[in-house]
């Protein structure tokens, strides 16, 4: 149990439809990254949320937006969604003062696009 | 940017000794992490390595040489269990900002 909770675990879309991932972070924990993880890829980051605001951005195009709320939890927005969007989502939350064990991922949310 | 290269898979018996190897290429550096990750899970934190050296963990150890972007981790007494994938994942700056390898399937045989 890491404490850090994703919505919906599975879902299935049809292309060009938007969707919406949830992410509630760990207590205590205010930094938030999302990462898109294809089939037998590791995982590629999209952006992290650091007290409502992003706080950097992977390679990833303006229709992959996200948000963060004052509980530090957060959404990841995709719009227009393409096939090869496609993927496991995982979030992972982290605090501000950091040691090596304190980033915890969530169990992610599965995407399919057809 | 950075890149990262670790070995795409791995096959060990029960029992013995496992060393997955990443090397890297970067412009910044904050620590290099290796997580475990089981088929449809999420990423599990195994080892975090900041300066050169070995950090041992029970039957997990990691190493790290910043002069040779190089980290190695070394999974004894397998177990049928450890059969997961096994990511190299660098930080540069803000804490959670990863760039992952593609990972090393690690498949234990009986």
């Amino acid at each position: 149990e890491t404490g850090v909770t994703q919505s919906p675990t599975h879902l299935i879309k049809t292309r060009g439809q938007q969707v919406t991932l949830r992410c509630s972070s760990q207590s205590g924990h205010n930094t938030v990254s999302w990462y898109q993880q294809a089939l037998g890829q590791g995982p590629q980051f999209i952006f992290q949320y650091y007290r409502e605001e992003e706080n950097g951005r992977g390679n990833f195009p303006p229709r992959f937006s996200g948000l963060q709320f004052p509980n530090y939890s957060s959404e990841l927005n995709v719009n227009a969604l393409e096939l090869d969007d496609s993927a496991l989502y995982l979030c992972a939350s982290s605090p501000s003062a950091h040691s090596g064990n304190t980033i915890y991922f969530g169990e992610g949310s599965w995407l399919t696009v057809v | 940017g950075q890149n990262i290269d670790q070995p795409t898979e791995m096959t060990a018996t029960e029992g013995a000794i496992v060393q997955i190897n990443c090397t890297y290429q970067t412009s910044g550096f904050n620590g290099l992490f290796w997580y475990q990750q089981h088929a449809g899970e999420a990423p599990t934190f195994l080892s975090y390595n900041v300066l050169d050296g070995l950090e041992e963990k029970g039957r997990f150890s990691s190493f790290l040489s910043r002069s040779k972007g190089y980290s190695y981790l070394l999974l004894k007494e397998l177990q049928m269990k450890d059969s997961a994938s096994y990511l190299c994942a660098l930080t540069t700056d803000s804490w959670g900002k990863f760039q992952f390898g593609a990972g090393t399937q690690v498949v234990v045989t009986p």
